[in-house]
């Protein structure tokens, strides 16, 4: 019930187009829900976050999805650059990311083709 | 925006040593830090949860003699890998949360290679 499952491990994007990664969460007691983005011998850094009472956040480019009922939440990141190249990972807390730890989803490695 | 840096981003120690990496939050207070361990091509794995003057919190099946967890100030956690062996090998990452404010910030890092 801790899980958090995300889809697809990988994905490869032409340069311009729309990636879209999905995380499918159990426990109903979470309400933080960021997505973090990872490149190579880094450490993740935070990109955009939602709680539950909201349905869309957009920031530039990227923009969260989420859907309370079925327990989903979704990054797309509109006009995909190569610089987007890198891991993305979902996550969920819970006390409104005040309290209590990340649970990470598996990750996904996005490509931006030229 | 909040800072957290993690030292070092690189180490190799022989088989048998002891192993420190800091995690510091440079511009606020963090009562609570997190520290992870990344194996190449996966997810995030939580070790172990530390709270500034109070013993850390391990995760399961995390050797706590194995990885000490000092958490002596609001701005300084400490992981120290023990009698490293080989398979100790992997990417250890720290994240600390505000005192006040939300969120977590990750640090950088630190490659831990054990021959």
């Amino acid at each position: 019930q801790q899980q958090v499952k995300q889809s697809p491990q990988s994905l490869i994007v032409q340069k311009g187009g729309i990636s879209i990664i999905n995380c499918a969460y159990e426990n109903t007691a979470f309400d933080y829900f960021p997505w973090y983005q990872q490149f190579p011998g880094k450490g993740p850094a935070l990109l955009i976050a939602i709680r539950p009472d909201v349905s869309e956040k957009k920031e530039g480019r990227f923009t969260i999805s989420f859907n309370k009922s079925a327990k989903q939440f979704s990054l797309h990141i509109m006009d995909s650059q190569p610089g987007d190249s890198a891991t993305y990972f979902c996550a969920a807390s819970m006390g409104s990311g005040n309290t209590g730890k990340l649970i990470f989803g598996q990750g996904t490695t996005l490509q931006v083709k030229p | 925006g909040a800072v957290v840096s993690q030292h070092p981003s690189r180490v190799i120690c022989k088989s048998g040593t002891s192993v420190k990496i800091e995690c510091r939050s440079l511009d606020f207070q963090a009562t609570t830090m997190f520290w992870y361990r990344q194996f190449p091509k996966q997810s995030l794995m939580l070790m172990a949860t530390s709270n500034e003057g109070s013993k850390a919190t391990y995760e399961q099946g995390v050797e706590k003699d194995k990885f000490l967890i000092n958490h002596a100030s609001l701005t300084l956690s400490t992981l120290t890998v023990t009698s490293a062996h080989p398979e100790d090998s992997s990417f250890y990452i720290c994240s600390a949360r505000p005192l006040t404010g939300t969120g977590y910030t990750f640090g950088s890092g630190t490659r831990l290679t054990v021959v």
